[in-house]
């Protein structure tokens, strides 16, 4: 059965390092999402993404923050300069699109800023 | 703006026994509804969805869900829990943007389950 993949498993970086979390959706599925969730907190939307737009961001998405489809595979959430508070399991989500609403999310990667 | 309550933060099943986790929602218009479920260090695995039609609502492992409009419910059922089944439950409510899903959580329930 397809399914979302996110490598790496686990990131550890330093507060002000850049990274990149990567993650390749089910092959014809044209809906894309990030979410995240902080340890013992409820998982929460990042940003939705189409045809190579952003169509909606949550607050949380602020300048720091950018996604990018570089490839017909790949989709990457990036993190300019970490902070502390972005430690947190971030999880992708695919879907096919309307009339398929069905989110499949990865295994996740987990952040850990020091 | 669209939210989910779930209430329980934990909830103890002994194995066999039925189990009903409890999900609330807020939202406008007729929502989508879900449930996933994540076992330590897994990802988010639906379980099912609501989307219209038949109120009572089956998924994968022996799980259904109601939905009920007049109590902004979406409880999930399972008449005999197994020891496998323990792990966290989140509830979540869809909201449609220009044919967008953004998946509004609950703050999960965990599982545990007693010999």
């Amino acid at each position: 059965e397809p399914e979302v993949t996110q490598t790496p498993s686990h990131q550890v970086t330093q507060m002000g390092q850049e990274v990149i979390l990567r993650c390749v959706p089910i092959s014809n599925h044209l809906y894309f999402y990030w979410y995240r969730q902080i340890l013992g907190q409820k998982v929460e939307f990042l940003v939705s993404f189409y045809n190579n737009e952003i169509s909606e961001k949550s607050e949380i998405f602020d300048d720091q923050f950018s996604v990018e489809r570089p490839d017909g595979s790949n989709f990457t959430l990036k993190i300019r300069s970490t902070k502390l508070e972005d430690s947190a399991m971030y999880f992708c989500a695919s879907t096919q699109g309307p009339p398929i609403y069905e989110q499949y999310f990865g295994p996740g990667t987990r952040l850990t800023v020091t | 703006a669209q939210s989910v309550t779930q209430p329980d933060i934990h909830i103890t099943v002994s194995e066999g026994a039925s189990l009903e986790l409890r999900c609330n929602y807020s939202y406008g218009a007729t929502p989508y509804l879900f449930w996933y479920v994540q076992s330590p260090g897994q990802g988010l695995q639906l379980l099912l969805k609501y989307f219209s039609g038949d109120t009572l609502v089956q998924g994968i492992k022996g799980f259904e869900a109601e939905f009920k409009r007049s109590q902004s419910s979406f409880n999930l059922r399972k008449p005999s829990v197994h020891w496998s089944d323990a792990a966290e439950y989140f509830c979540a409510v869809g909201r449609m943007n220009t044919g967008f899903q953004k998946l509004v959580f609950g703050t999960g329930t965990r599982l545990l389950v007693s010999p």
